[in-house]
């Protein structure tokens, strides 16, 4: 039962190019999203969010849009620099329970990027 | 800039042994969590905790498991008798608002069970 799903396990990008990381999801309760990055032995570092109520957030190099009808979220990085290579996980929040709800997580993408 | 801690950073435990992994939040954090990685798939929520009660727990977060906030810093997982499958990656997590703020990750605390 795969809620949350990102169907790139893997992304090379040229530095100083944009990365594009996708994500698609099937909750329709699903009202927050929010993108981690993470690097090996480390944990999921909180990157940018979008509530359900926008389709933009930007925060730098960051950008996440949102487009709801389609189910689908997407982070922008431009540019991409060689501190960005890591594991990318797209995350939702399910509105219905209220409160400290959990988040559901994607499997990830291994973002490479190449000098 | 304030983070989640985590104690051990590995801990190593013979099948059907109690552990317990030690969390500290960020200090005006209210929202607490635990997640978990097993090798190769995705992160999972195991439970959340507010206002010294569990708030919402996932169906992995069974009798075997449960958390406490012993004093006004620790926040720990303890799970009884621990088996094969429940080798991991733990993750605690603090969130200052809860629902619509974003979750602060500790670095994990590996657990191997032998």
């Amino acid at each position: 039962d795969q809620q949350v799903k990102q169907n790139s396990p893997s992304l090379s990008v040229q530095e100083g190019r944009i990365s594009i990381l996708n994500c698609d999801y099937t909750n329709s309760m699903f009202d927050y999203f929010l993108w981690y990055k993470k690097y090996p032995a480390e944990g999921p570092t909180f990157l940018i969010s979008i509530s359900s109520i926008k389709d933009k957030n930007e925060d730098g190099r960051f950008t996440v849009f949102l487009n709801k009808s389609a189910k689908h979220l997407s982070l922008h990085i431009v540019p991409s620099q060689p501190g960005d290579s890591a594991v990318y996980f797209c995350a939702a929040r399910d509105d219905s329970g209220g409160g400290a709800d959990g988040l559901t997580f994607g499997k990830g993408t291994h973002l490479i990027i190449q000098p | 800039e304030p983070e989640v801690t985590q104690t051990p950073s590995h801990q190593v435990t013979q099948m059907g042994q109690e552990v317990i992994l030690r969390c500290v939040p960020i200090s005006n954090h209210l929202y607490f969590y635990w997640y978990r990685q097993i090798l190769g798939q995705k992160v999972e929520f195991l439970v959340s905790f507010y206002n010294n009660e569990i708030s919402e727990k996932s169906e992995i977060f069974d009798d075997q498991f449960s958390v406490e906030r012993p004093d006004g810093s620790n926040f720990t997982l303890k799970i009884r008798s621990t088996k094969l499958e429940d080798s991991a990656m733990y993750f605690c997590a603090s969130s200052e608002r809860g629902v619509y703020s974003p979750l602060h990750f500790g670095n994990g605390t590996r657990l191997t069970v032998t």
